[in-house]
């Protein structure tokens, strides 16, 4: 079955510590986004790729970096700029530019030890 | 400023009690509106996608409607297993920032038996 798959479910970081989220899609989709979710808030996006080797921000990339080198992988890495990273991470794909849904991943939480 | 405003922040039905769940939008320009539904510590789950004023789709209890200015998610005879977040979000435009999503808060729906 086509789908996104993030992993790992839940993440724990150390003080000053880098951590990296993984998300892989095979719905053969160009477009990939991460989004943050917070409690009683809408999803806030991160960063957005429209093509391969190709990536812009999103409102609130501060503290966060991604990679697009493949077609289906999009990970994110949440560096130790980040000061408030406790939240619910979810990445999603669609066709592309056109007004197509964007398919979610079942999410990954992380958490400050 | 586009925005994306969904209310009631909370919903309370009794099984089988119809109810209506509200998007209102304000954009420069819509090319297309989704309705997603959530459920705890999992991704959003696509529902529908309206694209006109109108325009009306249906999914078993669920009906979306779209005019000029809002969209109603119509709940018919809820269940219990209907609970869950729904969330909207609409796309402005085509290319670039204007093709990402712009997500309201979400509904969140609780039907009791």
């Amino acid at each position: 079955d086509g789908g996104i798959t993030q992993s790992p479910k839940y993440l724990f970081r150390k003080e000053g510590q880098n951590v990296t989220l993984s998300c892989e899609q095979n719905l053969n989709h160009d477009a990939m986004y991460w989004y943050r979710q917070d409690p009683g808030q809408g999803l806030r996006l991160i960063y957005y790729s429209q093509i391969v080797n190709d990536f812009q921000k999103g409102d609130i990339a501060e503290g966060y970096s991604v990679s697009r080198e493949k077609k289906e992988s999009f990970p994110l890495t949440v560096t130790s700029a980040q000061k408030n990273p406790t939240a619910f991470y979810l990445c999603a794909s669609s066709i592309g530019d056109r007004p197509q849904p964007q398919h979610f991943g079942d999410g990954t939480r992380l958490s400050i030890l | 400023e586009d925005q994306v405003t969904q209310s009631p922040e909370a919903l309370r039905l009794q099984e089988g009690e119809s109810s209506s769940l509200n998007c209102s939008y304000t954009v420069s320009g819509l090319r297309g509106l989704f309705w997603y539904r959530q459920d705890p510590g999992k991704g959003p789950e696509f529902l529908f996608t309206l694209y006109s004023a109108g325009e009306e789709k249906e999914k078993e209890r669920l009906k979306a409607t779209l005019t000029k200015k809002e969209s109603f998610l119509h709940i018919t005879a809820p269940k219990p297993e209907d609970s869950a977040t729904y969330l909207c979000a609409v796309q402005v435009g085509y290319g670039g920032s204007q093709g990402n999503l712009i997500f309201g808060k979400g509904t969140k729906l609780s039907v009791k038996p």
